[in-house]
């Protein structure tokens, strides 16, 4: 159990549909990372967080937002969903944000876009 | 730009075997790091070792270690004594000082135990 929460673990939903993923990241971890891992793309670094700040963007599209709370959990949000989009979703925490900072991953959530 | 390339998409080892997955990496950057993940068929992804690009000695965790040749821009992961429960996708990744701790994977190496 590497500490790191992630909700739901499964979600179904159609072509065009709003979900939220949600993240909790280890106690004490100030930096949120959200990575996306799909067959053809593999894995992929979208978006991170430090102390509720953006601090770095990946490959995250315009239809992709995401937050981190005062309580540093944090949310993306994935809208007007494509079957694309399919995938899974990791959500991964370190306690700086930086190089070399070891990040412990979550165990994600698994959308499958219908 | 950095990137990330593992070349072998499967590989087949006998159990109490050793076998080495391949990794390579490009970065500009002087100041990195190497990761290995286990990725089992749950899917859940497993820190397993790492390497910094200022370490003298390669890393060593338990069955794993990592196999790091700078100049050849190598860092490959040996497991020792293989068991059933290392079948598994190992993916290799890298981060830099100057892109911030954010992880670049490889593709993976999908590895399976024979009995």
């Amino acid at each position: 159990d590497s500490g790191v929460t992630q909700t739901p673990k499964h979600l179904i939903t159609a072509t065009g549909q709003r979900v939220t993923l949600r993240c909790s990241p280890r106690s004490g971890d100030l930096s949120v990372y959200w990575y996306q891992q799909s067959l053809d793309q593999g894995l992929q670094f979208l978006i991170q967080y430090y102390n509720g700040e953006e601090r770095a963007k990946g490959n995250i599209l315009e239809r992709f937002s995401a937050q981190q709370f005062p309580d540093l959990h944090s949310e993306l949000n994935l809208s007007s969903l494509e079957l694309g989009d399919s995938a899974l979703y990791f959500c991964a925490s370190s306690a700086y944000g930086g190089h070399p900072d070891e990040q412990f991953f979550g165990p994600g959530t698994r959308l499958t876009v219908l | 730009a950095q990137k990330i390339t593992q070349t072998q998409p499967g590989m087949f080892v006998q159990e109490k075997e050793a076998v080495t997955l391949d990794c390579t990496y490009d970065t500009s950057d002087p100041s990195y790091g190497l990761f290995w993940y286990k990725q089992p068929s749950s899917g859940e992804m497993i820190f397993l070792i790492y390497q910094g690009s200022y370490d003298q000695q390669n890393a060593t965790e338990g069955r794993y270690s990592l196999n790091f040749q700078k100049a050849r821009k190598s860092a490959n992961l040996v497991i020792s004594a293989s068991q059933l429960g290392d079948s598994a996708m190992y993916f290799c990744a890298m981060s830099t000082t100057h892109q911030g701790g954010k992880l670049i994977f490889g593709q993976g190496t999908e590895l399976s135990v024979k009995p």
